[in-house]
């Protein structure tokens, strides 16, 4: 089993939907969590830090339950250009980060 | 705002030449972080570097090799190439006091 386990995707949605990813991660002792984006072939980008409290930037919403090992990203009114890999990643104790394999988005017009 | 810088961009290779990636951190992040990233894979850690002494190893094989210098920039050394080695190779950087992890924008390795 791995340890940052993502929706399976990929997800194709029309323009102005809402769409949600799921993560969970398996070691108890992480201690930070984010959002980064992958577009193709090019270098993973920080989307958002996730913290307990949940955070909201812009269209982008992350929570977090650490009681479930449960992290989430929820983008409203998608855009074109919202296309992209998203991959949740945990930081764990020895502050190495730890991928998920991502969740392909695909917004269509 | 400077970036991680990595170099080469791309590189091809034959199978046992050896290669060597250079990072470049953010200037004044202490910690490098070197991941592999196959294709239609999540990228994979390999090695980090605190301080110029390594600080953590993953799933880097025995014929790559690792160090960080005293300006702080690293290089991956790998050697006895194989078909498999053929990927994308990110460097990133982050500082101790902060949370931020930046990546450079790879270095994408073909071995023939």
């Amino acid at each position: 089993r791995k340890e940052v386990e993502q929706d399976p995707g990929p997800f194709n949605v029309p323009e102005g939907a809402t769409v949600a990813f799921n993560c969970t991660y398996s070691n108890s002792a992480s201690q930070s969590f984010f959002w980064y984006r992958q577009d193709c072939r090019k270098e993973p980008k920080l989307l958002m830090s996730v913290y307990s409290s949940g955070n909201e930037d812009g269209r982008f919403t992350a929570q977090l339950n650490r009681a479930s090992q449960y992290i989430s990203l929820l983008i409203r009114d998608s855009k074109l250009s919202d296309s992209a890999t998203y991959l949740c990643v945990v930081l764990g104790s020895a502050r190495q980060l730890t991928f998920g394999s991502g969740t392909q988005l695909t917004v269509l017009p | 705002a400077a970036g991680v810088i990595q170099s080469p961009r791309h590189l091809i290779k034959e199978k046992r030449e050896t290669a060597t990636l250079k990072c470049y951190p953010i200037p004044r992040h202490d910690t490098v972080y070197w991941y592999q990233q196959g294709p239609g894979q999540d990228p994979q850690f390999l090695i980090s570097f605190y301080e110029k002494m390594q600080s953590d190893k993953g799933s880097i094989p025995d014929r790559f090799s690792a160090q960080q210098f005293s300006d702080y920039h690293s290089e991956l050394n790998m050697s006895s190439l194989e078909l498999g080695d053929s990927a994308l190779y990110f460097c990133a950087s982050s500082s101790r006091t902060g949370s931020g992890y930046t990546f450079g924008s790879g270095t994408r390795l073909t071995v023939v």
